[in-house]
């Protein structure tokens, strides 16, 4: 079935501890993006990329990395967690930019 | 700068009744919109989107409405079913159409 595919579905991560969100598509859309969803907070950009070989700054960028290295993968790194980034992720692609878009099913992470 | 907000939080309805949930947005400029469903467990799921250029869009048993004099956004659902129970987001465009804005989202009850 054509989607994408995050994993972990869920985390427990301890505090300074380095972490890698895969993300995978399979629809060959050109666009990726994470966000991170916060009681309240709704969903907000964290990185985003318009196409492969290039990524973006979203809304909450700091203490977060992206790369894009091919069209289908968009990994977020966070290099040195902290309780903040305590969060549900979303990984989401798009045809285009501007177009709607498509997302996975989150990842819980819990930073302690 | 932009922002994208709901002005109800939560609603509740009875099943077999018409919803409406809405949306009120800053940009004039903007030129899409489009309406997320998130069930609980779940990403964000795409229902039906409108350009600035339409005031009102059909789908099966949804309906967008867009009044640009004054920026909002509506989403209606007809006969609600407890299917429908979920967390509703409006969406528009972001940093010249890099990205989307979401609001905070409604949650819709359907009552038995």
């Amino acid at each position: 079935i054509a989607g994408i595919t995050q994993a972990p579905t869920s985390q427990i991560l301890a505090a300074g501890r380095r972490m890698t969100l895969r993300c995978t598509q399979d629809m060959r859309h050109n666009a990726m993006y994470w966000y991170r969803q916060d009681l309240g907070l709704g969903l907000r950009l964290i990185h985003y990329s318009n196409t492969a070989g290039t990524t973006g700054k979203g809304e909450v960028p700091d203490g977060y990395s992206v790369s894009r290295a091919n069209t289908d993968d968009f990994p977020l790194t966070l290099a040195s967690a902290v309780p903040s980034q305590t969060s549900v992720y979303f990984c989401a692609s798009s045809e285009t930019m501007n177009t709607e878009a498509f997302f996975g099913q989150g990842t819980r992470l819990t930073v302690v | 700068g932009e922002s994208v907000g709901l002005h109800l939080p939560t609603l509740s309805v009875q099943e077999g009744d018409n919803s409406i949930i809405n949306c009120a947005y800053s940009n004039s400029a903007s030129d899409y919109f489009i309406w997320y469903k998130q069930e609980s467990g779940k990403g964000p799921q795409f229902i039906i989107d409108i350009r600035s250029n339409m005031d009102k869009r059909q789908g099966q048993r949804v309906t967008v409405l867009l009044n640009k004099t004054v920026k909002h956004l509506s989403l209606q659902i007809a006969a609600t079913q407890p299917g429908d129970s979920a967390v509703y987001f409006c969406a528009e465009p972001y940093n010249y159409g890099q990205n989307f804005v979401f609001g905070p989202g409604t949650r819709l009850s359907v009552l038995p």
